[in-house]
């Protein structure tokens, strides 16, 4: 049983199109969630932690926020340089300090 | 600051041969992490290093990969004998230390290295 799933899997949006991504998982004793932002070729950039529930964070377009079981990134407005993969991980108390990652959503904004 | 540096971006071998790449951590970090990520996966952690010793090689295939990292600083992974299971991009990842128990901080991706073995 996949320990983080993000859903949907692949996501098209026409520019200004707002949508969430979102990511569930079900590790015990969270110790931090992560949003990473992959481009084609590149490793993942860091983008957001979210420590406890109720937790927002906001960087330009993007806004994320983590529930005891999910979070979700909100994407307003959207532009075309926003098309990416977005990857979501956990780091729990059984990890080591280790990440388990999601398999992503790949998002495609059109013009 | 510069990033995680890797080498080569690129490698393409035959299955049953070698192959060796290269991380240099950004500069004051001490945990450093190899992953394997295959097409349309997310990354998976292979081994985790605090300064020049393992901390987790749990998921590490320890038959055909191994990794060091000399003086606590770059890292080397290996491949010997590549399987076309293999062909995937290598990430290398670090963060700050962190004190036992902690884990709190972000980690840093490198570029990678494109394995294809054919």
């Amino acid at each position: 049983e996949d320990q983080v799933t993000q859903s949907p899997e692949a996501l098209r949006l026409q520019e200004g199109e707002s949508s969430s991504l979102n990511c569930s998982y079900t590790v015990s004793g969270l110790r931090g969630l992560f949003w990473y932002r992959q481009d084609p070729g590149k490793g993942p950039e860091f983008l957001f932690t979210l420590y406890s529930a109720g937790e927002e964070k906001e960087k330009e377009r993007l806004k994320a926020t983590l529930t005891k079981k999910e979070s979700f990134l909100h994407i307003t407005a959207p532009k075309p340089e926003d098309s990416a993969t977005y990857l979501c991980a956990v780091r729990y108390g059984g990890s080591q300090g280790n990440l388990i990652f999601g398999k992503g959503t790949k998002l495609s904004v059109k013009p | 600051e510069a990033g995680v540096a890797q080498s080569p971006r690129y490698k393409i071998i035959e299955k049953r041969q070698s192959v060796a790449f290269w991380c240099n951590p950004i500069s004051g970090h001490a945990t450093l992490y190899w992953y394997q990520q295959i097409l349309g996966q997310g990354p998976k952690l292979l081994i985790q290093f605090q300064n020049n010793g393992v901390v987790d090689d749990s998921q590490l295939p320890k038959d055909r990969f191994s990794a060091e990292r000399l003086k606590g600083v770059d890292s080397t992974l290996k491949i010997q004998p590549a399987k076309l299971e293999d062909s995937a991009v290598y990430l290398c990842a670090s963060s700050p230390h962190e004190e036992s128990g902690r884990w709190h901080y972000e980690q840093y991706f490198g570029p990678g290295t494109r394995l294809t073995v054919t």
